[in-house]
């Protein structure tokens, strides 16, 4: 079994720029996750879709974010008009359909905002 | 709301000396997991345990062991005989239940583990 897979693995940008990033999840996981881990913290939750639908997000994703999981495979997530807060690292997890409470998370993509 | 407490922030070892990582809970939900993930330099996270809310079986897996106790909230994992390889953060997390059987993970600031030669 292939893991949980994240494109680019770094990315840095100028403030005020669009980022896309993206992820895909272990083959047949139905659920995806998206975390954002700053320096120093423990990861904290994003938004997350079971198959296409994006059924929660949290309060962390202002209006600049926005995720998109078109075909219940791959996810990606886009940060328009990036900030230095921005900066972080940024998770995706998947979770089988029969163990829907464990995730596996991926390598994740780096962003600085410069 | 739910939270999770990891006192420690760094611990520094000699290579085959016992260790205990410290994790804390507090959440009002009766049906919940707990889990232990482990970062290594890399980044990636990697999962190594989960435990229901119901089971209260202490695990051992090879150096590794966990001790969940509900009446102090609390869920310990001991590394024994630790090794270098054994040095990366480790972080404890909470289930938070979500519509539609999903779960977002609520993890601690993670415990910093240093092993040496």
């Amino acid at each position: 079994d292939t893991g949980v897979s994240q494109n680019p693995r770094h990315k840095i940008t100028k403030r005020g720029q669009n980022v896309t990033f993206r992820c895909d999840p272990i083959s047949e996981h139905n659920r995806l996750y998206w975390y954002r881990q700053t320096l120093g913290q423990g990861p904290e939750f994003l938004t997350y879709f079971q198959n296409e639908a994006q059924l929660e997000k949290s309060r962390l994703l202002s209006d600049r974010f926005s995720a998109e999981r078109p075909k219940g495979s791959f996810s990606t997530l886009e940060i328009q008009r990036t900030e230095q807060g921005d900066s972080a690292m940024y998770l995706c997890a998947s979770s089988p359909r029969d163990r829907e409470y464990e995730q596996y998370f991926g390598p994740g993509t780096r962003l600085t905002v410069t | 709301a739910q939270k999770v407490t990891q006192a420690q922030t760094e611990i520094s070892v000699v290579e085959k000396e016992d260790v205990t990582l410290d994790c804390v809970y507090e959440t009002r939900d009766t049906t919940y997991y707990l889990f232990w993930y482990k970062q290594p330099p890399s980044g990636e996270l990697v999962f190594l345990i989960r435990r229901n809310s119901f089971d209260e079986q202490n695990e051992i897996s090879g150096r590794y062991s966990w001790n969940f106790q509900k009446s102090t909230s609390s869920f310990n994992f001991t590394i024994t005989a630790s090794q270098v390889v054994d040095s990366a953060v480790y972080f404890c997390a909470l289930s938070e239940g979500l519509g539609a059987s999903g779960y977002a993970l609520n993890f601690g600031k993670g415990t910093s583990l240093l092993v040496t030669p």
